[in-house]
Formats: C-alpha cells, sequence, structure tokens
C-alpha cells in the first residue's frame, strides 16, 4: 500500500458544482496535513493547511480524519480558474528524521 | 521578495556530465528542500536541510549531494548523470521543519533537466 494514495481523476465537472477529493495515508503517526494545487507545468503552490478542527477558506473546507486516516478538500461553487491538479501532503516527524509525502495528485478540470 | 528562486529552467546533459542546481530564498525560512517530479510519481524528496548546517537524505538520494551554502542557498549537485535523472526538480522552503503546522512549503519555479 502506498503511503498516501489520492484518486487521480480526472474529474471533469461543470462549473458552480461541488467536488470533493480524499487523501488516505498510511502512518497513523502522521503530524500534519497540507492541499497544494499545482497547475499545468508550473510549481506547487500552498493552497491550505488542514486542521483537526477541520478548516474552511473562502469557496474550500478542508477536513482530517485521523480514525480513518484521510483528509479531504471540498469545493464548493467550483470556477474555471479551479482547474489544476490537487496534490496532497503529509508530514511525519520524530527525534531522528522527518518525512515529506506528496501524493501524487487528483487533477480536476472545471467545463463551462 | 522573491520567494524561492531557482536557476537554470532549464538544461539538456550528456550522460556523464556533472552540474549544480541553485536554490535561494529570501524568506528569512529555516529549512530547505529539494524535489524530483516525474510523470505519475509525484513529489519525492532527494534531501532536505533542517537548518543552516545541516543536511539529511530523503526518499531518492542516491546520485546527488546538496550543499547549504548559508541561511538563503541550498545547491543540488549532479555528480554524474544518468538518464534516469531526467526530470523537474523544485526547490522548497518553510519556516519550520515537517512535522510542525510552521512545515508549510513554498516551491521555486522548477529546473527541467533532460539527461541524453
Amino acid at each position: 500500500r502506498k503511503e498516501v494514495e489520492q484518486d487521480p481523476g480526472p474529474f471533469n465537472v461543470p462549473e458552480g458544482a461541488t467536488v470533493a477529493f480524499n487523501c488516505t495515508y498510511s502512518n497513523s503517526a502522521s503530524q500534519s496535513f497540507f492541499w497544494y494545487r499545482q497547475d499545468c507545468r508550473k510549481e506547487p503552490k500552498l493552497l491550505m493547511s488542514v486542521y483537526s478542527s477541520g478548516n474552511e477558506d473562502g469557496r474550500f473546507t478542508a477536513q482530517l480524519n485521523r480514525a480513518s486516516q484521510y483528509i479531504s478538500l471540498l469545493i464548493r461553487d467550483s470556477k474555471l480558474s479551479d482547474s489544476a491538479t490537487y496534490l496532497c501532503v503529509v508530514n511525519e516527524r520524530d527525534s531522528s528524521a522527518s518525512k515529506i509525502i506528496f501524493g501524487s495528485g487528483t487533477r480536476l478540470s472545471i467545463r463551462p | 521578495n522573491a520567494g524561492v528562486t531557482q536557476t537554470p529552467k532549464f538544461q539538456v546533459l550528456k550522460t556523464g556530465q556533472s552540474m549544480t542546481l541553485q536554490c535561494a530564498q529570501d524568506m528569512n525560512h529555516n529549512s530547505m528542500y529539494w524535489y524530483r517530479q516525474d510523470p505519475g510519481m509525484g513529489l519525492r524528496l532527494i534531501y532536505y536541510s533542517a537548518s543552516e548546517g545541516t543536511t539529511d537524505k530523503g526518499e531518492v538520494p542516491n546520485g546527488y549531494n546538496v550543499s547549504r551554502l548559508n541561511k538563503r542557498e541550498f545547491s543540488l549537485r549532479l555528480e554524474s548523470a544518468a538518464p534516469s535523472q531526467t526530470s523537474v526538480y523544485f526547490c522548497a522552503s518553510s519556516e519550520g521543519l515537517a512535522g510542525s503546522l510552521y512545515a508549510k512549503q513554498f516551491f521555486g519555479p522548477g529546473t527541467r533537466l533532460t539527461v541524453l
């Protein structure tokens, strides 16, 4: 089993739709979680951190479910500009080393 | 603020040649990272530097070396390039190290490297 798994998509949804992605992780000791977006041939850019209590930033909502070991990203009222690849990131750290694991990404395409 | 800058943007090497990829950040971040991104593989961590003067191996360090020249700069060296190192290389920095909420990473624009 991969350490971090995402549905690769592509998700193809109409403008204005609500879309949700999940990302599962295998290490229950994982400590911090993030969502990034990456446009074609560009660098990843931080979208939002994922807090234990869940957090919202405008049309975007991130949730963490430690019991089932997944994080989710919900996009409401999707815009054409939301078309991108969404990467989840899981961080682990112990006294000797840090581990940063990126998912392979979920491709989202918003159609007019 | 320029954020994270990388040079060069593109590079073509022949097998066996060496080169150094440069990265600099102006955000006064403590931690810096080098990743490679291959189609369908996601980003994989090559090396990281938790703070000035320290470096550690990531997931795929073989064939690479790094230098944390000072707090701003973190370079990646390929001593003898191989076709398997054809990839897009991203440098990133963060205020704190992975495992904390200060581990939000900011990425440079990437270097597209082809090894023939």
